[in-house]
């Protein structure tokens, strides 16, 4: 059984359009992230989530909204897509922090997002 | 703020032959984790070794091995008797709290 699924896998849209990427963990984990990955293979976190609160938010622009129907999925919206979005984009979970001590991220495939 | 540096962006090994990836980071902190996170080709990452800050003792999973010197805030991979599959890039990532950093990776390639 897959641990951290995303789907779609590949992603190819319009600029201008609106899309989302889902994120479904099976871990029982009580956090989840997404990070976006550049094309030098560089990862950079974007949202964390915790319980379904949110607990992280980067600077990224407020066109991306994560939304946490509950704490087994998070997944990513993106308005009014842009070419510069294009990335591909990983979801994660790990069991809740405690004492200031950072648990393991199980990683999902991936997203490959393309904007044309 | 937490910073994390691999400054080699790709390296190459013989197959069978030993090589280490090297990662510097920078915090203020006394208790945190240190991680070697693989990305083969196909994209998923998976947690190649972890170390806690508070332990003294090196990390190791099999061929896998961490050199951790806390003081020169120093978390270095060994790979030894490196095998085609390794090839991937690697990332350096510090962890504390409710965040994660990552270094901006190493491309490594196994030599046939």
């Amino acid at each position: 059984d897959t641990a951290v699924s995303q789907t779609p896998k590949y992603l190819v849209t319009q600029m201008g359009n609106d899309k989302s990427i889902k994120c479904e963990q099976n871990l029982g984990h009580d956090t989840m992230y997404w990070y976006k990955q550049d094309s030098k293979k560089f990862l950079k976190i974007m949202f964390s989530y915790n319980n379904k609160e949110l607990i992280i938010n980067e600077t990224v622009p407020n066109r991306f909204s994560p939304k946490s129907p509950d704490k087994a999925h998070l997944n990513l919206h993106i308005n009014s897509l842009e070419l510069g979005d294009s990335a591909v984009y990983f979801c994660a979970s790990s069991q809740a922090v405690t004492g200031g001590i950072y648990n393991e991220q199980f990683f999902g495939p991936g997203t490959r997002l393309t904007v044309l | 703020a937490q910073t994390v540096t691999q400054s080699q962006p790709e390296m190459s090994v013989q197959e069978a032959e030993t090589v280490t990836l090297s990662c510097t980071y920078d915090t203020s902190e006394s208790d945190y984790y240190l991680f070697w996170y693989k990305q083969p080709p196909s994209r998923q990452m998976i947690l190649v070794i972890r170390q806690e800050a508070y332990k003294q003792q090196n990390a190791t999973e099999n061929r896998f091995s961490v050199n951790f010197q806390k003081a020169a805030k120093s978390f270095s991979l060994k790979i030894s008797d490196s095998q085609l599959g390794d090839a991937a890039m690697y990332s350096c990532a510090y962890s504390r709290d409710d965040k994660i950093i990552f270094g901006k990776g190493t491309r490594l390639h196994i030599l046939p």
